[in-house]
């Protein structure tokens, strides 16, 4: 079975620090990793993707994400946080080719960010 | 504009009374699914589509049916409503290559369904 762990419920960040989000991952074969965002009273907005080769990937409005294979994690980060970047961050991992339908997202962090 | 459109947005119903939310995609993707969003759950899979007349079960499936006649729309229907399920849910689509599900879901801005 696959499955994805988001260990903090919130991240509190400075403006203008840097930011990071972290998700781990279980599957039986190979992820496929995804990264969205979620503002208040709308749907989820992709961010980024890991599906192979370069281990660090980069997605919208300066995000990136580093994939470990060893440690089965794919954490969110920004160099800089923005105000603007307040909000609600899931994790999703679907497990290729053993559950190519299913997505399983992870229970979303909370992301604030203070001026 | 290329998008999913979720109907309705919000609805307020009772035990036991059917009902139906529509999702409409007019992007022309294979892969659609529903998802439920419940506090400190994240979102859970209810059931998937990976084309026309294919659809499977996600995680949570009881108590919901789907049907997938036309690529554009994945209806998901509420038989015999219960308060459990009251519950914020979403609707997604993605375009497909084979299996090989390497592309991103594009999510409708959900429906809010309270059951009394």
């Amino acid at each position: 079975a696959q499955s994805v762990a988001q260990p903090e419920d919130q991240v509190n960040v400075a403006e203008g620090n840097p930011l990071t989000v972290k998700c781990t991952y279980s599957v039986s074969g190979n992820p496929y990793l995804f990264w969205y965002v979620q503002y208040p009273n709308r749907g989820l907005q992709f961010l980024l993707k890991y599906i192979t080769g370069d281990n660090l990937v980069k997605g919208s409005y300066g995000f990136e994400a580093e994939f470990n294979k060893s440690q089965t994690s794919f954490h969110l980060k920004k160099p800089s946080a923005l105000v603007s970047d307040s909000a609600l961050y899931f994790c999703a991992v679907r497990d290729i080719p053993t559950n190519a339908g299913k997505s399983t997202f992870g229970d979303g962090t909370t992301l604030t960010v203070k001026p | 504009e290329a998008q999913v459109t979720q109907n309705p947005r919000y609805l307020i119903t009772v035990t036991g009374k059917k009902l139906t939310v529509t999702c409409s995609q007019n992007m022309n993707h294979e892969y659609m699914s529903w998802y439920r969003q419940d506090p400190g759950l994240g979102l859970r899979q209810i059931y998937y589509s990976m084309n026309v007349e294919v659809t499977d079960k996600g995680d949570v499936p009881e108590g919901y049916k789907v049907s997938r006649k036309e690529k554009r729309n994945f209806p998901l229907i509420l038989e015999s409503p219960s308060p459990n399920q009251t519950s914020l849910y979403f609707c997604a689509s993605s375009p497909t290559q084979g299996s090989e599900g390497n592309q991103p879901q594009h999510f409708g801005d959900g429906t809010r369904l309270s059951i009394l």
